[in-house]
Formats: structure tokens, C-alpha cells, sequence
């Protein structure tokens, strides 16, 4: 069985420049979480999605976006991005959204490069 | 409001000698404990988890944690470490209600050979 996986895995941007990254959940999972892992620090919880509908947001700006589709993956959009937004960007997907001691799959994450 | 906080940010250790990686937890509410393990360019992985069972709790790859309500505490221990075991390791709280995971700044450990 395929667990989560994440594209791209390495990108690279431009300061100011959009960035889109990519989840798929493991299959019959409804529920996706977005984490930013900054080098040495541990992962910072960003968004939870359940059945498409936001349940939860971390103390992100605006800049900080994302989506839940009707076949349960997920895209983390950022705008205008920082220098500090150089990170690993973890997603995890669970099997519901209220429950909060069902197990969450980490996928490999997206390295995110802004230069 | 919960909280994490992981008392070693490194931890070195002999290849078949104990592991004891400290966690310390705050939380509003009845809590759920987990540890995670990282890999280096690998994704989180659950070693186990404390959802108000039993207090001592048994991983996986021979990892046990006990939940000690007096002392807000959650280690992570081994009984002989091996060379595998060499990884970031995550003290992870969520309080009831709450689908929020907070991570401790995490642990890295190393086994010396």
C-alpha cells in the first residue's frame, strides 16, 4: 500500500515568487495536516483538513494557504515568499479528524529552498 | 494550551547500552503522548503512542515510554541501543478534543559503535 506521498520533494524559489506543494493521503484517510519543520526545530503544526473543510490553523499568516479536494489530497499554497520560509514541509494524513489519538502518517516532505 | 519540552537536544550512547531520551508535557486537558522517530531525509514514523490505557507503553524496534501523571513526564526508553537506533526523536503531546500535534524540539541520538 502507498503511504503519503508529497511532491515535489526539492524545489527551490525566488524570494516574492508562489509555491504550491502537493499531498496525496493514504487511501480511505479524509483527514490531511500541513507541518513546517524548520532545520533543528521540531514540526509546527500549519493546517488540518477534514472531509474538505478546514478544522484547524497554526499561527501562520495569510501568506499560508491550503486545500482539501474531493478525493482527500491536499495542496499548501504560500504566497510572497520569505527567506524564512526555507523549511521542510511535512504533511500527514489520518483516518478522521476528530479523534485526535488516531495515528497520523508522515509523508517524506517537500525541502523548500527560498533564495 | 499544551506543550513539549524534551530536556537533551543531544543524547550519545555505546552500541547495547540503555536509552533514556527525557520528555516533560504540559496540557490543559487529559492528554494523548506519542514519540516519533526521524530518520535522516525520511519522514516521521510512530513509535508509540499514550492515550489514557495502560501507563507503560511498548513501541516498536523495542521502544517503551511510561506516562507519569505526578511528574507531567513521558520518557523514552531502550533497553540495549543499536546502531539502527541513531535518529531525531519527537516527544509529540495533543490534548483532548484537539487535532493539533505539538512537537518538542527533539532529541537527537547517537549510538557509538
Amino acid at each position: 500500500d502507498a503511504g503519503v506521498t508529497q511532491s515535489p520533494t526539492h524545489l527551490i524559489k525566488t524570494r516574492g515568487q508562489h509555491v504550491t506543494l502537493r499531498c496525496s493521503p493514504i487511501s480511505g484517510h479524509k483527514s490531511v495536516s500541513w507541518y513546517q519543520q524548520v532545520l533543528g526545530q521540531g514540526p509546527q503544526f500549519i493546517f488540518q483538513y477534514y472531509e474538505k473543510e478546514e478544522r484547524g490553523r497554526g499561527n501562520f499568516p495569510d501568506r499560508f494557504s491550503a486545500r482539501q479536494f474531493p478525493n482527500y489530497s491536499s495542496e499548501l499554497n504560500v504566497n510572497a515568499l520569505l527567506l524564512g520560509d526555507s523549511a521542510l514541509y511535512l504533511c500527514a494524513s489520518s483516518l478522521s479528524g476528530g479523534k485526535v489519538n488516531t495515528e497520523a502518517f508522515f509523508g517524506q516532505g517537500t525541502r523548500l529552498t527560498v533564495v | 494550551a499544551q506543550s513539549v519540552t524534551q530536556l537533551d537536544s543531544h543524547v550519545s550512547v555505546s552500541e547495547g547500552t540503555p536509552v533514556l531520551l527525557r520528555c516533560n508535557y504540559s496540557s490543559s486537558y487529559s492528554p494523548s503522548l506519542f514519540w516519533y522517530v526521524q530518520h535522516p531525509n525520511k519522514g516521521l514514523q510512530l513509535l508509540l503512542k499514550y492515550t489514557s490505557a495502560a501507563t507503560l507503553v511498548k513501541g516498536i524496534n523495542g521502544f517503551e515510554a511510561e506516562f507519569k501523571k505526578s511528574e507531567t513526564s513521558f520518557h523514552l526508553t531502550k533497553p540495549s541501543a543499536h546502531m539502527s537506533d541513531a535518529a531525531e526523536y519527537f516527544c509529540v503531546v495533543s490534548g483532548a478534543g484537539s487535532y493539533q500535534l505539538t512537537f518538542g524540539k527533539g532529541t537527537k541520538l547517537s549510538v557509538i559503535p
